[in-house]
Order: C-alpha cells, then structure tokens, then sequence
C-alpha cells in the first residue's frame, strides 16, 4: 500500500528566509507523481507543485521548488524567500499510478508552517 | 472558466438526518473524486467516479455512504442516518479525461457539522 509521512507537524520560519518542509514515500510502483498542496485557514486546498517518477530534473514553480531525491523516495518542498501568507498546512500527497488504478491520491498527515515578521 | 464547485459550503445536521453534499466539476471534466478531512488529519479518499459510473469506492464506509455521478448534472456524495463522527470537511476533485500528469482541481469543501 502506498504512504506519506511528513514528520513534521509544525515548522517555523522568519520572513524572507527559506524553508523546507519533509514528505517521504513508500510505494512499490515505478510510475507515480507527488504533489504538494496548500491549504490557509480558510480552508481551500491550492495545488503548488508536481513531481513525476520519471522526471529527469526537480519541479520548480516561482518561489517553491521539490527536491526529489528518488533512491531516498523523499520529496521535500523548498519555499524560498518566505512571506507572511505562506503560513499555511502544506499537504504532501502520491498519486496511485498502477496500471487500472483509480489515480487516486494518498495524503500526509500536513505540516503546519508559521512565518514570522 | 469556473473552478469546481461545492455546494453547500457549510451544513449542519442532527443525528439521524441525511446530507447531500453536491459537486459541480470543472467545465470538461468527466472524473470527480470525493476526499474526507477529519479535524487535524490529512484528506483521505473516499470514491472516484466518471460520468454514470463508480470506478473506485475502496475508501467508502460500507454503510450509509453512497455517490453518484449523473449523466446531467451534480455528483452526489450521500450520508443517510449522520452521526456526530462524519463531522468532517468533504472535499471534491475533479480531473479531464486524460492520462499522464493529471492534476486533481479541489473544489472549496464542504463542512459537515453532526450535533
């Protein structure tokens, strides 16, 4: 069975500077994708960045980056430069991608994140 | 081009009463997928669904949950007899027919609140 684990239940980080946040995986599929999700207090869940198994380079969108390390099978989320409105939960999450799957996908219990002025 | 849609955002039922919780996928979407939030948890799957058909209810209670996906229409995520543990947020997704990199597109949630 397929399993996310975020270690981290809650992280702190000063305005500006950078920050990572954990997500390893478990999966004995060779073709899957990682995601990364935000969701702020009021409740939505933003899509932020997407890994697939077979991609040769690490995911980058704007100021989050993923540090794909796939013998490891973590999948860290970078956030550089952070902002006051990137507190947040941040989800990790493996899409099912076995052959007849339902490309569900399978969350990680979320690391609360804190950005302070 | 709307996002996905949930409807209502928020409910509250007695013990005992039904909740209908609706889900209008994004313009060109056929798959919808349906996830439990329990407070402080991550979402868990519940059921995958295209048009007319349930592909995948692995993540379903066996007992008064059910979904629907009309050829018109809604999905329908259905809990008969509420009790005070399906207090929860239930989120929909939605993706278009096609394979590869397919992003899931949440829709705002619904919050269920059992008394």
């Amino acid at each position: 069975a397929q399993k996310i684990t975020q270690t981290q239940p809650g992280m702190f980080v000063q305005e500006k500077e950078a920050v990572t946040l954990d997500c390893t995986y478990d999966t004995s599929d060779p073709s899957y994708g990682l995601f990364w999700y935000k969701q702020p207090s009021s409740g939505e869940m933003i899509f932020l960045i997407y890994q697939g198994s077979y991609d040769q380079q690490n995911a980058t969108e704007g100021r989050y980056s993923l540090n794909f390390q796939k013998a490891r099978k973590s999948a860290n989320l970078v956030i550089s430069a952070s902002q006051l409105g990137d507190s947040a939960m941040y989800f990790c999450a493996m899409r099912d991608g076995t052959q007849g799957g339902s490309e569900k996908l399978v969350f990680g219990k979320g690391t609360k994140l804190t950005v302070n002025p | 081009n709307a996002g996905v849609m949930q409807n209502p955002r928020h409910l509250v039922r007695r013990r005992g009463q039904e909740a209908r919780l609706r889900c209008s996928p994004m313009k060109g979407h056929s798959h919808v997928y349906w996830y439990r939030q329990l407070p402080e948890e991550g979402l868990k799957f519940m059921v995958y669904l295209q048009k007319e058909n349930i592909i995948d209810e692995s993540g379903m209670p066996k007992e008064r949950f059910s979904a629907e996906f009309p050829k018109e229409g809604p999905s329908i995520l259905r809990i008969q007899q509420v009790v005070r543990g399906d207090s929860a947020a239930y989120f929909c997704a939605s993706s278009p027919l096609t394979t590869g990199y397919i992003e899931q597109f949440f829709g705002p949630g619904t919050r269920l609140t059992v008394l």
